[in-house]
């Protein structure tokens, strides 16, 4: 089993729709959680991070986590089509290091 | 200007040749990596380092060396004991909590 699991995709989504990514791990001692946004051919940037379980809201990103199920989630509301990228969850397994999963890509369509 | 940069944007050497990528962060931050990306795959850690003068093997170090004499720089050496060393190398930095990534560096080996 890998330690970081995500849909490869692609996920196509209307433009306005919301898109809904997804990610299980499996080290129930991971205390931090991330997500990126990676354009094709270009490096990783950081969009969200969410510590505690619940639900954290910046603008028209959500991301939730759920320790107990070992799964945590981004929400897109309002997708546009520059939207459109590979999204990474990675997972602080221990304080010096992150674990990547290999990315879900997302399409958005007009 | 804070950031991460890496330098050069695109490199090509020869088979046999070593060649070193730079990596330059003004984010006073202690902790900094090197990843390497290939298609279709996730973020494989190559080394990191958590304070000047010291250094970790990540999953992937075999064919690869680092130096931290200074805070602000992490430079990676490919040697040419790397048997695949065509690929998208990102070196990050992290605070206390997230890490960002650099522009990235592709290396092109013929």
């Amino acid at each position: 089993q890998k330690e970081v699991e995500q849909n490869s995709g692609p996920l196509s989504v209307p433009e306005g729709a919301i898109a809904s990514l997804n990610c299980t791990y499996s080290d129930r001692g991971s205390q931090s959680f991330f997500w990126y946004r990676q354009y094709s051919g270009k490096s990783p940037e950081l969009i969200m991070s969410i510590y505690s379980n619940g639900d954290k809201e910046d603008g028209r990103f959500t991301a939730q986590l759920n320790k107990a199920s070992q799964y945590v989630s981004l929400l897109i509301r309002d997708s546009q089509p520059s939207d459109s990228a590979t999204y990474l969850c990675a997972v602080n397994i221990r304080t010096d290091k992150l674990i990547f999963g290999t990315g879900t890509r997302l399409q958005v369509f007009p | 200007d804070g950031g991460i940069t890496q330098s050069p944007k695109y490199l090509f050497r020869k088979e046999g040749q070593n060649v070193t990528l730079s990596c330059e962060q003004n984010l006073n931050h202690d902790a900094m990596y090197w990843y390497r990306q290939d298609p279709g795959q996730g973020l494989r850690l190559i080394y990191y380092s958590q304070i000047v003068n010291d250094f970790q093997k990540g999953d992937i170090a075999e064919g690869y060396s680092v130096s931290r004499e200074k805070k602000e720089s992490f430079p990676l050496t490919v040697t040419s004991a790397q048997k695949n060393p065509t690929a998208f190398y990102l070196c990050a930095s992290k605070g206390a909590y997230e890490q960002y990534f650099g522009p990235g560096t592709r290396l092109t080996v013929t």
